[in-house]
């Protein structure tokens, strides 16, 4: 079965621009987050759904992030417009979860977009 | 709210020598507990996970971790290092939502 699937790898863009990454889950998968990985701050979690509904959007920075699950194996998430400070390694991960809200396996990572805003 | 702590940013170790990464959680409930490794320009992978059943757990590439309620700790060991384990460690703690540690970078000196 495939992983993960992460698009794209690597995206260049400018300050002020809309950029897009897309997550395809694992087949079978209910549960779907995205994490923020950066030298100073870490791997953050910046939200995460259940069986394609939002549970957790607290980490999402602010307004210009926004994400969704237009059906149960697919996921983006758009940051309009982008800024500098929003370069980072952005990570999509799927697992099957049992109850609603509340993460107990194991958690399966895509390799990761790297966005640089210029 | 539940958190990890990882302490060391850098643990360095010859191959062959023993292998200790430390992990403190907070958590107000009996938390599950997780340690991932990320080799250089990949997502995380699971090595092992605690959800109570036993207080050590043995995961994959020969490392376990010991969970110790009374310290509040969840250290990774393995018993002599190998070059292919040179890459960064996260521990990571779920009650609701999964929140990972700042991550430990082990370097294997040959």
């Amino acid at each position: 079965d495939a992983g993960v699937i992460q698009s794209p790898r690597h995206e260049v863009t400018e300050m002020g621009q809309e950029v897009t990454l897309r997550c395809k889950l694992i087949s079978g998968h209910n549960s779907l987050f995205w994490y923020r990985q950066t030298m100073m701050r870490g791997l953050e979690l910046l939200i995460y759904f259940n069986n394609n509904v939002p549970i957790d959007d607290s980490g999402m920075p602010e307004d210009r992030f926004s994400a969704k699950m237009p059906n149960a194996s697919f996921s983006t998430l758009k940051i309009q417009p982008s800024e500098p400070r929003d370069s980072a390694v952005y990570f999509c991960a799927s697992s099957l979860e049992q109850g609603l809200g509340e993460i107990t396996g194991e958690l399966f990572f895509g390799e990761g977009s790297r966005l640089t805003v210029l | 709210a539940q958190s990890v702590t990882q302490l060391g940013s850098h643990v360095s170790v010859s191959e062959g020598a023993l292998v200790l990464l430390r992990c403190n959680y907070s958590s107000s409930v009996p938390p599950y507990l997780f340690w991932y490794v990320q080799y250089p320009n990949q997502g995380l992978q699971l090595l092992l996970k605690y959800t109570s059943a036993a207080t050590l757990v043995k995961g994959i590439n020969g490392f376990e971790a010991e969970f110790k309620k009374s310290e509040t700790s969840f250290h990774l060991t393995k018993p002599s290092a190998h070059m292919s384990d040179a890459a960064e460690y996260f521990c990571a703690v779920s009650v609701g939502d999964m929140r990972f540690g700042a991550g430990t970078r082990l370097t294997v000196k040959p």
